[in-house]
């Protein structure tokens, strides 16, 4: 299995521009999560989805930030419009059930906002 | 809000060395992970601990859950070169999602 795969590994963009962070989870997982992270907070859930659902998007900072699951092998997060302070790395992880479940991640998208 | 402390954040030791790090709440935890992530990767997971009092051995590594599952550690032995990385705790309860602490940074200079 190829694991979570993310994409873009790197993005540079400028204040104001839109930006598509990609996730695939792996196959049979029915949990999909979205972490941010950054030096002075750590790893930060953003919102979660269970079989395409949105389970608990009380971790998106603001409505800039919106995720999206059109089905199970396809994630995305959406900043509109970026700003530098969403410069941080971005983390799509799966499981396959909820518990004490391995938790899988992909190897992330360094977002940085000028 | 559950929340997780971890310490200490910075680690700087010699190869050959031990050293415990630890992770701490006020919050019970139905279960607490160890993770490692190295530069430019996504955390990966070492251990699960679900038992308070449990201990579980990795080689070089010995994980250990607080008897009332507030609290975890993780010592390792005779560190490496290796080892480097950011150690991260995360705790579990009943079905809610994984809640993480900010991480241990460790440097092993050979």
């Amino acid at each position: 299995d190829a694991g979570v795969i993310q994409s873009p590994r790197h993005e540079v963009t400028e204040m104001g521009q839109e930006v598509t962070l990609r996730c695939k989870p792996i196959s049979g997982h029915d949990y999909l999560f979205w972490y941010r992270q950054t030096m002075m907070r750590g790893l930060e859930l953003l919102i979660y989805f269970n079989n395409n659902v949105p389970i608990d998007d009380s971790g998106m900072p603001e409505d800039r930030f919106s995720a999206k699951m059109p089905n199970a092998s396809f994630s995305t997060l959406k900043i509109q419009p970026s700003e530098p302070r969403d410069s941080a790395v971005y983390f799509c992880a799966s499981k396959v059930e909820p518990g004490a479940e391995k938790l899988f991640f992909g190897s992330g998208t360094q977002l940085s906002v000028l | 809000t559950q929340l997780l402390e971890q310490s200490p954040q910075f680690l700087s030791i010699q190869e050959g060395e031990n050293l415990t790090v630890y992770c701490n709440s006020s919050s019970v935890f139905s279960s607490l992970q160890w993770y490692r992530q190295e530069p430019g990767e996504g955390p990966v997971l070492l251990v699960t601990v679900v038992t308070g009092g449990e201990v579980k051995k990795l080689k070089r590594l010995t994980f250990q859950f607080g008897d009332a599952r507030k609290d975890s550690s993780l010592h390792i032995t005779a560190a490496q070169p290796g080892d480097t990385g950011l150690y991260l705790c995360a705790g579990e309860e009943g079905n809610t999602p994984l809640v993480f602490g900010k991480g241990t940074r460790l440097s092993v200079i050979a």
